[in-house]
């Protein structure tokens, strides 16, 4: 697509549920990132995809949360059991390829984001 | 850890340059710093990219000294509608994927 489109937009859901947000990315773009933003604070790092592979998922909060790109392309995040802690905005990023070391780290394209409201 | 260090707020006047500097005395050999924009209900959007000295784009500039543990992202003749939040990047523990965010910067630019 031309943009990174995010779903739902925004999602209530009550304290115990399984939520699941999607993200499709940039059609070109191998790289993809999830990224949690509380209130006035910046976005923290989830983990993030090359293609179907997922390097590093160090930034999931807890054994709740977890990613999927199976295809390389579209990817969801899923929080079982949510708890209030988990409200926030989850944003998705993509970005062309994965920088080698010493390579610029490129330009990350930002969706508008999943609003998730825990009750 | 590469952690960077950044002014919380500052204010502006419409048409002046505003310079906002960022710390990271432990940045790694091959982190680049990278400056993103964030307005509010928005995701962030890349301003600017650089490993050292200056780079130049149709938006800003950046300034990177030779010991790289801080850089200056300069904005010429800001506008209203430069109030954001701005946020500098460097990569985490080398880990040049897992960029980390901040709490950046509140520009207030005023009429």
């Amino acid at each position: 697509g031309a943009g990174v489109s995010q779903s739902p937009r925004y999602k209530v859901t009550k304290r115990g549920q399984d939520v699941t947000l999607r993200c499709d990315p940039i059609s070109s773009h191998a790289t993809l990132y999830w990224y949690q933003q509380a209130l006035g604070q910046g976005p923290e790092f989830l983990t993030y995809f090359n293609y179907e592979a997922q390097p590093d998922k160090s930034g999931l909060p807890s054994d709740r949360f977890s990613a999927e790109r199976p295809e390389g392309s579209i990817s969801t995040l899923t929080i079982q059991r949510t708890e209030q802690r988990d409200s926030a905005m989850y944003r998705c990023a993509s970005s062309l390829v994965l920088a080698g070391v010493g390579d610029p780290t490129g330009e990350l394209f930002f969706g508008e984001g999943s609003r998730l409201t825990v009750l | 850890l590469a952690k960077t260090t950044q002014p919380i707020s500052m204010d502006s006047y419409e048409g002046q340059e505003v310079n906002i500097t960022c710390s990271h005395n432990n940045i790694a050999t091959n982190d680049y710093i990278t400056w993103y924009q964030q307005f509010p209900s928005q995701g962030p959007r890349f301003i600017i990219q650089g490993y050292k000295t200056k780079v130049t784009n149709e938006v800003a500039s950046l300034f990177i000294p030779a010991d790289r543990k801080s850089s200056t992202l300069s904005l010429p003749r800001v506008s209203l509608s430069d109030t954001a939040v701005y946020y500098c990047l460097v990569g985490d523990d080398g880990g040049f994927q897992k960029l980390v965010f901040g709490t950046g910067t509140r520009l207030l630019v005023s009429p």
